[in-house]
């Protein structure tokens, strides 16, 4: 079965430090997609990234970064010089081919609360 | 560029009582589905729908819960009876067709259900 963990709760930081969310995942299948969502307080969540099994590019977005190592299961975020407003609940994902119907639910890590501060 | 919306935003309830939520995806999206979100926790996959056809239910999908999507456009969830353990945010997500974008979900605002 599926599983993501993010090992980390909760993060707080002073503005300008740069962060790296962890997220370890569990799958048998071969073809999957990687996920990072942001949650602010408003509570709707915000898709960041998408990420297939067989594209282990790291990736560059501003200040977000992601790297994707397969040997170790882990698909990692790192934000560079934090603002506050990045203050938010950050989920990691994960979402396999051959769901029922074509389904491709996503399975959620528990989050992980990052407070940026001032 | 209208986004997935959900009605009501919050719902308090007591509980033993009937509730139902909508959900309307983005317009040109066929495929839509329920997530469950406990405080703490990440969101819970319930319910998946292809156009009109629920073909997938999560065990987290007890008998007091249904849902619809009668014309393939807006979904209901339905919770009967209401428990306290019901009390959760209640998200919406839809994704298109198209084969390398279907599993892009785009989320709702959530329906906040608060069951006393």
């Amino acid at each position: 079965a599926q599983k993501v963990t993010q090992a980390q709760t909760e993060i707080s930081v002073v503005e300008k430090e740069d962060v790296t969310l962890d997220c370890v995942y569990e799958t048998r299948d071969t073809t999957y997609y990687l996920f990072w969502y942001k949650q602010p307080p408003s509570g709707e969540l915000v898709f960041l990234i998408r990420r297939n099994s067989f594209d282990e590019q790291n990736e560059i977005s501003g200040r977000y970064s992601w790297n994707f190592q397969k040997s170790t299961s882990s698909f990692n975020f790192t934000i560079t010089a934090s603002q506050v407003v990045d203050s938010a609940v950050y989920f990691c994902a994960l979402s396999e081919k051959g769901g029922q119907g074509g389904s491709e639910k996503l399975v959620f890590g528990k989050g992980m609360k990052l407070t940026v501060n001032p | 560029d209208t986004g997935v919306s959900q009605d009501p935003r919050h719902k308090i309830t007591k509980r033993g009582q009937n509730v139902t939520f909508r959900c309307d995806p983005i317009s040109e999206h066929n495929r839509l589905y329920w997530y469950r979100q406990t405080l703490g926790q990440g969101p819970e996959f319930l319910t998946y729908f292809q156009n009109e056809a629920q073909l997938e239910k999560s065990r987290l999908l007890s008998d007091r819960f249904s849902a619809e999507r009668p014309k393939g456009s807006f979904s209901t969830l339905e919770i009967q009876r209401t428990e306290q353990g019901d009390s959760a945010m209640y998200l919406c997500a839809s994704s298109p067709r198209g084969r390398g974008r279907r599993n892009e979900q785009f989320f709702g605002p959530g329906t906040r259900l608060t069951v006393l």
